[in-house]
Order: structure tokens, then sequence, then C-alpha cells
């Protein structure tokens, strides 16, 4: 079992250029979760989705978007990056019945 | 104020020290209490995790919850330089979905 991808694992980005981060698990768990990382700052929830169909903004929501395709994956749109989204991006999953979350390796991104 | 709050560090240690790390928090709703590991350009992974208050072992890891401080800690006994991590405290609510991290604290152990 591979656990969690993500893809790309780095990018480079120019302010005003789009990108979607692509997200994928097969432990088949329900809740998916997407996370940025900044020096200081800890893990701060972008968006999540419980169950598939489903998704809720988390603390940090705006620039972002997402999409729950399946089951299995869960992307992040990116429409019009800024500056300001120079981060580290983590996606995680979750059982129904478990409270540990499952991370990616990351996807380390930076907007000039 | 943030829910969740744990000191950034760096702690720099000698090998053979014990390491305390802590996290204070707010919400008295949270039942579930973790501590993530993360090395270096890695994501966290799952450390160990408590439910409610008391204490739990593992090898040389102690957690510890005190629901009524709302006061957790993370015991490292003979630490190791392959301990050196960011050490995450998280926590989350019955049924909850979302999970609360502290910002980390970056330990060094030196040989």
């Amino acid at each position: 079992n591979a656990g969690v991808t993500q893809t790309p694992k780095f990018q480079v980005l120019k302010t005003g250029q789009s990108m979607t981060l692509q997200c994928a698990q097969d432990m088949n768990h329900n809740s998916m979760y997407w996370y940025r990382q900044d020096p200081g700052m800890g893990l701060r929830l972008i968006y999540y989705s419980a169950s598939e169909g489903t998704t809720d903004k988390g603390e940090v929501p705006n620039g972002y978007n997402v999409s729950r395709l399946n089951k299995r994956e869960f992307s992040l749109r990116l429409e019009s990056a800024a500056p300001s989204q120079t981060s580290v991006y983590f996606c995680a999953s979750r059982g129904l019945a478990g409270t540990e979350q499952f991370f990616g390796p990351g996807t380390r991104l930076t907007v000039l | 104020q943030k829910e969740v709050e744990q000191d950034p560090g760096p702690l720099s240690v000698p090998e053979g020290a014990i390491v305390s790390l802590n996290c204070t928090y707010s919400n008295s709703a949270f039942q579930y209490f973790m501590w993530y590991r993360q090395y270096s350009r890695k994501g966290p992974e799952l450390l160990m995790y408590t439910y409610s208050s008391g204490n739990k072992e593992d090898g040389r890891f102690t957690a510890q919850v005190d629901k009524s401080s709302k006061y957790i800690s993370l015991f490292i006994r003979d630490s190791q330089p392959s301990d050196s991590a960011t050490y995450l405290c998280a926590m989350t609510s019955t049924g909850g979905f979302k999970t609360i991290f502290g910002a980390g604290t970056r330990l060094f152990v030196k040989a």
C-alpha cells in the first residue's frame, strides 16, 4: 500500500497563475484533509471532506477550492496564486472509526 | 487566543537527557490527545495518542493528559539523536472531524 500520495512534490508559480494539487489514498478512508504548514504556525486546515460528496471550509479557505473526486482522491486548486500562498501543503486521510490522520509527503509551493 | 498553544522552541538537549514537551488548550470538548512526530521534509506521523485524562507509556515515550488544567505533556527518556524532529501536539473531540494542531516544537538531540 502506498498510503497517501501527493503530486507534485515541488512547484514554483508566478503570481496569478493557477494550479491543482493532487492527493490520493488507498486505505479506503472516508475523511480527507488539506493543510498548509508555515514556520511557527503549525498545521492549519484549509478544507476537509468528511465523506465522499461533501466538503467543508477549515481555518484558512480563502484563495482555495477543493474537489472530492471520489473516495480515493481529493484535490486542492489555487485559482490565482499569491505570494502569501507560498507554503508546504499536506494532504491527510482518516478512517471512519479512527482518530489518527495519515499524511502524505507534502508539496512545497513557491509563488513568486 | 489559539485553541492550542505550543512553544515552537527550538529545544536542544544532550543525548541521554529527559525531554519534556508541552501544550495547553482551551476547548474542554477535546477528548483525544495526540502527539505527532515530523522529520525534516516529511509528513507528520502519529507517535502516541491518549483518550481523556491519564498517562500512557510506550517504550521511551510517555504521554500525560491533565484535563483539569487543560495541559498535555510528552516525555522522552534517554533521548537519542534519532529523536531530533518536530513534535506536534494535536487534539480532537469525540465524533469530531477536525483535529487542531499545535505549532510544533523543534527538538535537537546532540550526540
